[in-house]
């Protein structure tokens, strides 16, 4: 069975905390992409990792794939209320024109002043 | 603007009465999906479009249906809607990128079926 895991699903945190959110699958893939979803709100894409070792960052988020380990990261620095947020990572199995993406569960952030 | 939009944003009814849900993207683009969060579940997909005429089903298509008879158009159709499909509802159209899709969300339908 196809599985996408991440944890924790839920995270209290301080501001200006560094943390680690984790995402395990359970096929071989090397495409993995993460959204960020505000309360009733639609999704956003953050990143897009296509090779293994990819890293990429934008401001205060750093994430990282490891297709050999199927084990992808979100890397909070020094976090800021702003960042309070869900956050999915999406495993990308599509071959030919079979286009699909497997999804975590989500992880809950939220980060207090 | 480049959007993705959805109607209606919430809806409310009752076992068995038919319902469409529309999805229209303004980018050109041929892929579109369907999917369904629900809680803890992360999000499913329903089913997806490569282009006009052209559907597969998803991971969770029993209850569904959906046409593509337009490129910027995907309806989603809930013939005998069911509790169980009470969800949120996301349309999503993409566009292949190099080797991945850059994919571009609608605002969310939230259904409930009573």
């Amino acid at each position: 069975e196809l599985k996408v895991e991440q944890n924790p699903l839920f995270l209290s945190m301080q501001e200006g905390k560094n943390y680690t959110i984790y995402c395990n699958y359970s096929t071989t893939s090397d495409r993995l992409y993460w959204y960020r979803q505000d309360p009733g709100k639609s999704l956003e894409s953050l990143f897009v990792l296509l090779s293994n070792g990819a890293v990429k960052q934008e401001g205060r988020l750093m994430a990282s794939l490891d297709t050999k380990a199927r084990l992808s990261t979100l890397h909070i620095t020094a976090a800021v209320h702003d960042l309070s947020a869900t956050y999915f990572c999406a495993v990308d199995i599509s071959m030919d024109s079979n286009y699909q993406l497997i999804w975590g569960a989500g992880t809950k952030l939220i980060i207090k002043p | 603007e480049a959007q993705v939009t959805q109607n209606p944003r919430y809806l409310i009814t009752v076992t068995g009465k038919k319902l469409t849900v529309t999805c229209s993207q303004n980018m050109n683009h041929e892929y579109m999906s369907w999917y369904r969060q629900d809680p803890g579940l992360g999000l499913r997909q329903i089913y997806y479009s490569m282009n006009v005429e052209v559907t597969d089903k998803g991971d969770v298509p029993e209850g569904y249906k959906v046409s593509r008879k337009e490129k910027r158009n995907f309806p989603l159709i809930l013939e005998s809607p069911s509790p169980n499909q009470t969800s949120l509802y996301f349309c999503a159209s993409m566009v292949a990128s190099g080797a991945s899709y850059e994919q571009y969300f609608g605002p969310g339908t939230r259904l409930t079926v009573t």
